[in-house]
């Protein structure tokens, strides 16, 4: 089974300032990973995944995220906060068995990003 | 190319009756996932089809059922609604639904019952 736990449901910075979500997850085999972004009344964009490639994942908007194995953790980083970065993120798991979960993400509750000018 | 395509974006329905939202794939996917978001629950996987046929489905009661057609459009339906259906309805769209090619989410369908 899987599941995601995101820890701070609210985390606030000012612009400028290191961006920093955290994201464990428990899976029993080796799983994908997701981060996803949610402006106010829109879809969920894909900021970046791992997919059992290099550990330290690059994805759009200057985001960034390392997978460690041994923390179960996919914490997803910014070195510098920009006002537009303000949303609602989710990180999302799946298993890597080619076939098993067929189309399904288990997500996290999701971190409000406050931005602060 | 264009994204995933949901319809209506807004729906204001009654309790006890059904509703049916439509999700268009990105242009040669062929799989549909659906999920369910609300502020209580959070993201909750519904169901995934591919070519025409369901593969997963996710712990929803039976008043929830999907379809899809051969051009990979998908519907959903709910029916009797209850308050609680309340919330974002989102679909995804991916090639053939196996998780290294991703999904692709649309802008959802936000329903409401009164």
């Amino acid at each position: 089974a899987q599941s995601v736990t995101q820890l701070g449901s609210h985390v606030s910075v000012s612009e400028g300032a290191l961006v920093l979500l955290r994201c464990n997850y428990s899976s029993s085999v080796p799983p994908y990973l997701f981060w996803y972004v949610q402006y106010p009344n829109q879809g969920l964009q894909l900021l970046l995944k791992y997919t059992s490639a290099a550990t330290l994942v690059k994805g759009i908007n200057g985001f960034e995220a390392e997978f460690k194995k041994s923390e179960t953790s996919f914490h997803l980083t910014k070195p510098s906060a920009h006002m537009s970065d303000a949303a609602e993120y989710f990180c999302a798991v799946s298993d890597n068995r080619r076939g098993s979960t067929l189309g399904r993400l288990y997500f996290g509750r999701g971190t409000q990003l406050t931005v602060w000018p | 190319k264009a994204g995933v395509t949901q319809t209506p974006r807004y729906l204001i329905k009654t309790r006890g009756q059904q509703v049916t939202l439509s999700c268009s794939p990105i242009s040669g996917h062929r799989s549909v996932s659906w999920y369910q978001q609300t502020p209580g629950q959070g993201l909750q996987f519904l169901f995934e089809y591919f070519s025409e046929t369901q593969r997963n489905k996710g712990n929803f009661p039976g008043r929830f059922s999907g379809r899809q057609f051969s051009n990979s459009r998908s519907e959903m339906n709910v029916s009797t609604l209850e308050l609680g259906d309340s919330a974002l309805y989102l679909c995804a769209s991916s090639l053939d639904g196996q998780v290294p090619y991703g999904y692709t989410f649309g802008s959802g369908t936000r329903l409401t019952v009164v």
